[in-house]
Parts: C-alpha cells; structure tokens; sequence
C-alpha cells in the first residue's frame, strides 16, 4: 500500500535559521512527490512538486526539495527561515491516479 | 480567476440534518475530489469523480453522497449530519487523473455538528 509520512508534529525554527520539513514515501513506481503549504483558517497551496528529472526542485517563496529515491526522501528545506512562514506543511505522493497526503508537519519560526 | 470556489465557509448543523457543501470549479479540471481535514489525521480522501457523470469512492466515504452532472460543479452531500463528521472539508480539482498533476484546493468549509 502506497504511504507518506511526515515524522515530525512540530519544527521550530528561528528566524534566519535553516529549516527541514522531513518527509518520506513508499509508492510503488515512479513517484510523483508535492508539497503544500497551508495557512490558518485558508486551503492548501502548492509550493512545489518533483515528477521527474532533477533531483533538487525550487518552489515558491524561496522553498526547495530535494528527492532521494535511495532514502525514499522528499524533504522540504529553506537556506533562512522567516516568521512568515510558520504554517501548516503537508507533503503528498503518488503513482497513477491517487495521491497520499501525509498528516502535516506545524512549522514555527520564531523571532 | 476564481479557481475553486467552495461554500458556504462555515456551517452549524444538529445531528440528524443534512447538507450540501458546493464546490465550482473555473478551470475546466476533469478530476475534482472532496477531503476532510481531521487534526493528527491529514487529508483523507470521501469521493472524486474523473469527469461529468462518474463519481467514486474514497477511502471515507459513509456518510456522503456526490453527484458531478457538470464539469464545473461537484456538491458533497451529508444526508444524516453525525458529530462525527464534525471536520474541515476542502474541494480539490486537477486538470487530468494523474496524479502528477497536482491539486488546486478550495478554502474549506468548517463543519461542526452538535
């Protein structure tokens, strides 16, 4: 069965620090690898997504990733964090036609 | 460019009465889906439909019926509201099945029900 799972309940971070989101699959085949950034009280926004090519994908707002098929990794990082960028990430993957959502990593910048 | 749209944002319901939540999408997306956000839980997946007049089930789909005569729209309807149901539901479409694709999400409709 294919999963995705974000270890993490919660990373803080302080502001100007680097940031790590960790996120992990188990997708059979070829995945394709995303991640979304939520806001309080709004949907989920895209950031970025790996479906196939170079291993290190940049997104919005100054966010990477980088995919490891040997690690069956797809973490989400930042060179300097920002207050603005506390929120609610998810990561998602998938094979075909479906995608797993992982149960969300809180991020927290601190000033 | 509206994307998707969903309402209403907020709903209060008693156990025992039903509802639809809408979505509309403006994007001409084949594929629309419907998830409920629980806290610790992620996003599970209740119905999608692959394009007007095909619908299917998710992996939490007791409790809610959907229809997709259009394009455009994909309501999700709760027909006996339980508090179980008590959850944040966001409306996603994408422009194929693939799930390369990715999703354009709605804001959400917060339910709760007493």
């Amino acid at each position: 069965a294919q999963s995705v799972a974000q270890p993490e309940d919660q990373v803080n971070v302080a502001e100007g620090n680097p940031l790590t989101v960790k996120c992990t699959y188990s997708v059979s085949g070829n995945p394709y690898l995303f991640w979304y950034v939520q806001y309080p009280n709004r949907g989920l926004q895209f950031l970025l997504k790996y479906i196939t090519g170079d291993n290190l994908v940049k997104g919005s707002y100054g966010f990477e990733a980088e995919f490891n098929k040997s690690q069956t990794s797809f973490h989400l990082k930042k060179p300097s964090a920002l207050v603005s960028d506390s929120a609610l990430y998810f990561c998602a993957g998938g094979a075909t036609n479906k995608l797993i959502f992982g149960t969300g990593t809180l991020l927290a910048v601190q000033p | 460019n509206a994307g998707v749209t969903q309402t209403p944002k907020f709903q209060v319901l008693k156990t025992g009465q039903s509802m639809t939540l809408q979505c509309a999408q403006d994007m001409n997306h084949e594929y629309m889906s419907w998830y409920r956000q629980d806290p610790g839980m992620g996003l599970r997946l209740i119905h999608y439909s692959v394009g007007a007049g095909i619908t299917d089930q998710g992996e939490v789909p007791n409790g809610y019926n959907v229809s997709r005569s259009t394009t455009e729209d994909f309501p999700l309807r709760l027909l006996s509201a339980a508090p179980s149901q008590t959850s944040v539901y966001f409306c996603a479409s994408r422009m194929g099945q693939g799930a390369r694709y990715g999703y354009t999400f709605g804001s959400g409709t917060r339910l709760t029900v007493v």
